[in-house]
Protein backbone atom coordinates (compact mmCIF):
# COMPACT_ATOMS: atom_id res chain seq x y z
CA UNK A 1 0.00 0.00 0.00
CA UNK A 2 1.83 3.49 -1.20
CA UNK A 3 2.41 5.55 1.95
CA UNK A 4 3.12 8.85 2.78
CA UNK A 5 6.83 9.21 4.02
CA UNK A 6 7.51 11.79 7.22
CA UNK A 7 11.37 12.48 7.72
CA UNK A 8 12.61 12.75 10.21
CA UNK A 9 10.41 11.38 13.41
CA UNK A 10 11.59 13.31 15.82
CA UNK A 11 13.04 16.39 16.21
CA UNK A 12 14.25 18.99 19.07
CA UNK A 13 15.07 22.27 18.45
CA UNK A 14 16.38 25.11 20.46
CA UNK A 15 13.54 28.36 20.72
CA UNK A 16 14.27 31.03 17.69
CA UNK A 17 15.85 28.24 15.31
CA UNK A 18 14.78 27.33 11.44
CA UNK A 19 13.53 23.96 11.28
CA UNK A 20 12.74 22.06 7.95
CA UNK A 21 9.86 19.26 8.20
CA UNK A 22 9.87 16.56 5.29
CA UNK A 23 7.55 14.39 3.54
CA UNK A 24 7.64 12.60 0.48
CA UNK A 25 3.76 12.35 -0.73
CA UNK A 26 2.43 9.10 -2.98
CA UNK A 27 3.57 9.60 -6.16
CA UNK A 28 0.73 10.47 -8.08
CA UNK A 29 -1.15 12.40 -5.58
CA UNK A 30 -1.54 16.25 -6.60
CA UNK A 31 -2.70 17.57 -3.29
CA UNK A 32 -0.97 18.34 -0.45
CA UNK A 33 -1.15 19.23 3.51
CA UNK A 34 0.19 19.79 6.97
CA UNK A 35 -1.70 19.70 9.90
CA UNK A 36 -0.49 19.42 13.37
CA UNK A 37 -1.50 18.15 16.52
CA UNK A 38 -0.85 19.21 19.96
CA UNK A 39 0.05 16.21 22.70
CA UNK A 40 -3.77 15.25 23.57
CA UNK A 41 -5.73 17.50 21.57
CA UNK A 42 -7.58 17.60 17.70
CA UNK A 43 -5.32 17.54 14.65
CA UNK A 44 -5.67 20.81 12.89
CA UNK A 45 -5.22 22.00 9.59
CA UNK A 46 -2.37 23.97 8.42
CA UNK A 47 -2.51 24.19 4.87
CA UNK A 48 -3.16 23.03 1.84
CA UNK A 49 -0.89 23.09 -1.30
CA UNK A 50 -1.76 22.33 -5.09
CA UNK A 51 -0.47 23.10 -8.50
CA UNK A 52 2.64 24.58 -6.74
CA UNK A 53 1.01 27.24 -4.62
CA UNK A 54 -1.07 27.45 -1.25
CA UNK A 55 -4.75 26.84 -1.59
CA UNK A 56 -5.58 27.72 1.85
CA UNK A 57 -3.93 27.85 5.03
CA UNK A 58 -5.31 28.82 8.69
CA UNK A 59 -5.05 30.98 11.30
CA UNK A 60 -2.11 28.78 12.68
CA UNK A 61 0.03 28.94 9.35
CA UNK A 62 1.19 32.84 9.56
CA UNK A 63 4.37 34.51 8.13
CA UNK A 64 6.49 31.88 10.20
CA UNK A 65 5.83 29.07 8.42
CA UNK A 66 6.15 28.40 4.78
CA UNK A 67 5.64 25.33 2.34
CA UNK A 68 7.47 24.09 -0.67
CA UNK A 69 7.89 21.37 -3.11
CA UNK A 70 11.11 21.71 -3.99
CA UNK A 71 11.30 18.83 -6.54
CA UNK A 72 8.51 16.33 -7.82
CA UNK A 73 9.07 14.41 -4.84
CA UNK A 74 9.49 16.34 -1.70
CA UNK A 75 7.37 18.64 0.63
CA UNK A 76 8.24 20.41 2.91
CA UNK A 77 6.96 22.59 5.98
CA UNK A 78 9.61 25.32 6.80
CA UNK A 79 8.58 27.26 10.59
CA UNK A 80 11.95 30.34 10.45
CA UNK A 81 11.92 30.95 14.13
CA UNK A 82 10.28 28.09 16.46
CA UNK A 83 9.04 28.80 19.17
CA UNK A 84 7.89 26.86 22.58
CA UNK A 85 4.39 27.04 21.89
CA UNK A 86 4.96 25.00 18.03
CA UNK A 87 5.89 21.63 20.03
CA UNK A 88 3.51 19.48 18.15
CA UNK A 89 3.09 16.39 16.04
CA UNK A 90 3.29 17.86 12.56
CA UNK A 91 1.57 15.80 9.88
CA UNK A 92 1.88 15.60 6.34
CA UNK A 93 -0.94 14.31 3.92
CA UNK A 94 -1.46 13.96 0.58
CA UNK A 95 -4.76 13.16 -1.60
CA UNK A 96 -5.41 11.99 -5.29
CA UNK A 97 -8.99 13.31 -5.56
CA UNK A 98 -9.56 16.65 -3.41
CA UNK A 99 -11.08 15.71 -0.12
CA UNK A 100 -11.47 11.83 -0.90
CA UNK A 101 -8.59 9.87 -0.09
CA UNK A 102 -6.42 11.60 2.30
CA UNK A 103 -3.46 9.64 3.57
CA UNK A 104 -1.57 10.92 6.39
CA UNK A 105 1.65 10.37 7.01
CA UNK A 106 3.32 9.05 10.46
CA UNK A 107 4.11 12.92 11.72
CA UNK A 108 6.99 14.21 13.03
CA UNK A 109 7.37 15.41 16.81
CA UNK A 110 8.69 18.44 17.23
CA UNK A 111 10.45 19.51 20.34
CA UNK A 112 11.14 22.94 20.83
CA UNK A 113 13.05 23.87 23.78
CA UNK B 1 -19.43 27.60 12.56
CA UNK B 2 -16.78 25.50 11.69
CA UNK B 3 -16.19 23.41 14.28
CA UNK B 4 -17.07 19.40 15.01
CA UNK B 5 -17.71 18.62 18.08
CA UNK B 6 -17.47 14.88 19.28
CA UNK B 7 -18.54 12.92 22.28
CA UNK B 8 -17.19 11.23 24.58
CA UNK B 9 -14.26 12.44 25.19
CA UNK B 10 -13.63 8.64 26.10
CA UNK B 11 -15.32 5.50 25.90
CA UNK B 12 -14.75 2.01 27.91
CA UNK B 13 -16.18 -0.97 26.20
CA UNK B 14 -16.06 -5.03 26.84
CA UNK B 15 -14.74 -6.98 24.01
CA UNK B 16 -17.62 -7.70 21.74
CA UNK B 17 -19.50 -4.80 23.00
CA UNK B 18 -20.46 -2.04 20.65
CA UNK B 19 -19.05 1.38 20.70
CA UNK B 20 -20.96 4.53 19.82
CA UNK B 21 -19.08 8.03 18.99
CA UNK B 22 -21.19 10.71 18.19
CA UNK B 23 -20.32 14.00 16.08
CA UNK B 24 -21.95 17.03 15.62
CA UNK B 25 -21.39 20.08 13.00
CA UNK B 26 -22.52 23.44 12.11
CA UNK B 27 -21.58 24.17 8.55
CA UNK B 28 -24.12 23.33 6.14
CA UNK B 29 -21.54 23.82 3.35
CA UNK B 30 -19.87 20.52 4.41
CA UNK B 31 -20.14 17.40 2.39
CA UNK B 32 -17.78 14.49 3.28
CA UNK B 33 -17.75 13.18 6.62
CA UNK B 34 -14.88 10.38 7.16
CA UNK B 35 -13.92 8.67 10.14
CA UNK B 36 -10.19 8.50 11.28
CA UNK B 37 -8.52 5.74 13.96
CA UNK B 38 -5.32 6.53 15.30
CA UNK B 39 -2.91 4.59 17.16
CA UNK B 40 -0.22 6.37 19.77
CA UNK B 41 2.81 7.68 17.17
CA UNK B 42 1.23 6.93 14.20
CA UNK B 43 -1.13 9.05 11.93
CA UNK B 44 -4.83 8.93 11.91
CA UNK B 45 -5.82 6.47 9.31
CA UNK B 46 -9.35 6.33 7.26
CA UNK B 47 -11.42 4.29 8.21
CA UNK B 48 -14.77 5.10 7.33
CA UNK B 49 -16.55 7.73 5.15
CA UNK B 50 -20.01 8.79 4.28
CA UNK B 51 -21.34 11.90 1.74
CA UNK B 52 -24.88 13.22 3.40
CA UNK B 53 -26.98 12.15 0.59
CA UNK B 54 -27.10 8.70 2.45
CA UNK B 55 -28.09 7.73 6.08
CA UNK B 56 -25.70 4.67 6.62
CA UNK B 57 -22.72 3.34 5.56
CA UNK B 58 -21.49 0.06 6.68
CA UNK B 59 -17.86 -1.61 6.13
CA UNK B 60 -17.45 -4.42 7.98
CA UNK B 61 -18.03 -4.02 12.01
CA UNK B 62 -17.91 -0.36 11.08
CA UNK B 63 -20.72 1.54 10.78
CA UNK B 64 -21.58 5.32 10.02
CA UNK B 65 -25.55 6.66 10.87
CA UNK B 66 -25.99 10.33 9.44
CA UNK B 67 -28.45 12.60 10.73
CA UNK B 68 -28.40 15.57 8.21
CA UNK B 69 -31.66 17.42 9.07
CA UNK B 70 -29.95 16.79 12.94
CA UNK B 71 -26.29 17.69 11.67
CA UNK B 72 -25.24 14.58 13.67
CA UNK B 73 -23.50 11.64 12.87
CA UNK B 74 -21.92 8.79 14.41
CA UNK B 75 -19.44 5.56 14.17
CA UNK B 76 -20.65 2.53 15.79
CA UNK B 77 -18.24 0.00 15.97
CA UNK B 78 -19.98 -4.03 16.42
CA UNK B 79 -18.33 -6.50 18.45
CA UNK B 80 -15.92 -4.53 19.73
CA UNK B 81 -12.23 -5.81 20.27
CA UNK B 82 -9.30 -5.06 22.26
CA UNK B 83 -7.22 -4.32 18.73
CA UNK B 84 -9.95 -1.88 18.35
CA UNK B 85 -8.42 0.19 21.33
CA UNK B 86 -6.98 3.39 19.86
CA UNK B 87 -8.22 7.09 19.36
CA UNK B 88 -10.55 8.17 17.25
CA UNK B 89 -11.56 11.04 14.99
CA UNK B 90 -14.80 12.26 13.28
CA UNK B 91 -13.91 14.94 10.81
CA UNK B 92 -15.75 17.26 7.83
CA UNK B 93 -14.95 19.17 4.95
CA UNK B 94 -16.53 20.39 1.70
CA UNK B 95 -16.43 22.20 -1.81
CA UNK B 96 -14.39 25.45 -1.64
CA UNK B 97 -12.36 25.10 1.34
CA UNK B 98 -9.42 23.81 0.05
CA UNK B 99 -9.62 20.44 0.82
CA UNK B 100 -9.02 21.01 4.25
CA UNK B 101 -10.40 18.74 6.99
CA UNK B 102 -12.14 20.23 9.92
CA UNK B 103 -11.02 17.22 13.39
CA UNK B 104 -13.58 16.34 16.17
CA UNK B 105 -11.82 15.92 18.97
CA UNK B 106 -11.38 13.25 19.79
CA UNK B 107 -12.47 9.31 21.65
CA UNK B 108 -9.93 7.52 23.14
CA UNK B 109 -11.71 3.99 23.05
CA UNK B 110 -10.63 1.42 25.47
CA UNK B 111 -11.73 -2.37 24.69
CA UNK B 112 -11.67 -4.41 27.88
CA UNK B 113 -11.00 -8.34 28.03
Amino acid sequence: EPEVTQTPSHQVTQMGQEVILRCVPISNHLYFYWYRQILGQKVEFLVSFYNNEISEKSEIFDDQFSVERPDGSNFTLKIRSTKLEDSAMYFCASSDQGYYGYTFGSGTRLTVV
Amino acid sequence: QQQVKQSPQSLIVQKGGISIINCAYENTAFDYFPWYQQFPGKGPALLIAIRPDVSEKKEGRFTISFNKSAKQFSLHIMDSQPGDSATYFCAATGTGGGNKLTFGTGTQLKVEL
